[in-house]
């Protein structure tokens, strides 16, 4: 079955600085992707969700990169401030999956020092 | 804004002990789930319901039994608790079963310590 895997599953950056985290997948299916965020004792809030033919998808303060051909799936947050300081997590599922066939990277959790 | 609501917050238990969490959406959803996310942080899909009825079981032990009432209801009773049953278990609902895969919208979790 699909496997994801996610870097780094630390990160501590200074006020102003990128953040990178990466997810690999292995299900050459994988069709839809998805960036959430949950902060400290809160729910996951849903960051992104990126289709199969988007490569180049920008946020708010954030881009979401997808190499289908590498099976990677990146978040870039862009001068990153304290307000950042959260757990992400990617998820992936294929074409008609819903959320059951979700399935989660590992977790990458961001600190932003000021 | 807060629209899937769990209670309790959290819950301290002894082993064997039964335990039951509650969780109610307002967002009309056809589809709620119930995740368990261990001490690392990693997420795995228990349950998931599809109006009222059983979608999804993954391998959970017996002693899990999810319930629902109606559409926006999905709890999650534990008989007879173990250690390793300690983790944070989060609701979540969504609004589509099949061919888009809709957000997840999820609640804040029910953090169980079993002693």
């Amino acid at each position: 079955g699909e496997q994801v895997e996610q870097r780094p599953p630390h990160l501590s950056v200074r006020e102003g600085d990128s953040a990178f985290i990466t997810c690999t997948y292995t299900d050459p299916n994988s069709y839809y992707f998805f960036w959430y965020k949950q902060e400290p004792g809160a729910s996951l809030q849903l960051l992104m969700k990126v289709f199969s033919s988007t490569e180049i998808n920008e946020g708010q303060g954030f881009t979401v990169l997808l190499n289908k051909k590498d099976k990677r799936l990146s978040l870039n947050l862009t001068a990153a401030h304290p307000g950042d300081s959260a757990a992400y997590f990617c998820a992936v599922t294929r074409y008609g999956g819903s959320g059951n066939k979700l399935i989660f990277g590992t977790g990458t959790l961001l600190s932003v020092k000021p | 804004e807060t629209a899937v609501f769990q209670t309790p917050n959290y819950h301290v238990t002894q082993v064997g002990n039964e335990v039951s969490f509650n969780c109610k959406q307002t967002l009309g959803h056809d589809t709620m789930y119930w995740y368990k996310q261990d001490s690392k942080k990693l997420l795995k899909i228990m349950f998931s319901y599809n109006n009222k009825q059983l979608i999804v079981n993954e391998t959970v032990p017996r002693r899990f039994s999810p319930q629902s009432s109606d559409k926006a209801h999905l709890n999650l009773r534990i008989k007879s608790v173990e250690p390793e049953d300690s983790a944070v278990y989060l609701c979540a609902s969504s609004d589509d079963w099949g061919g888009s895969a809709e957000t997840l919208y999820f609640g804040s979790g029910t953090r169980l310590t079993v002693l």
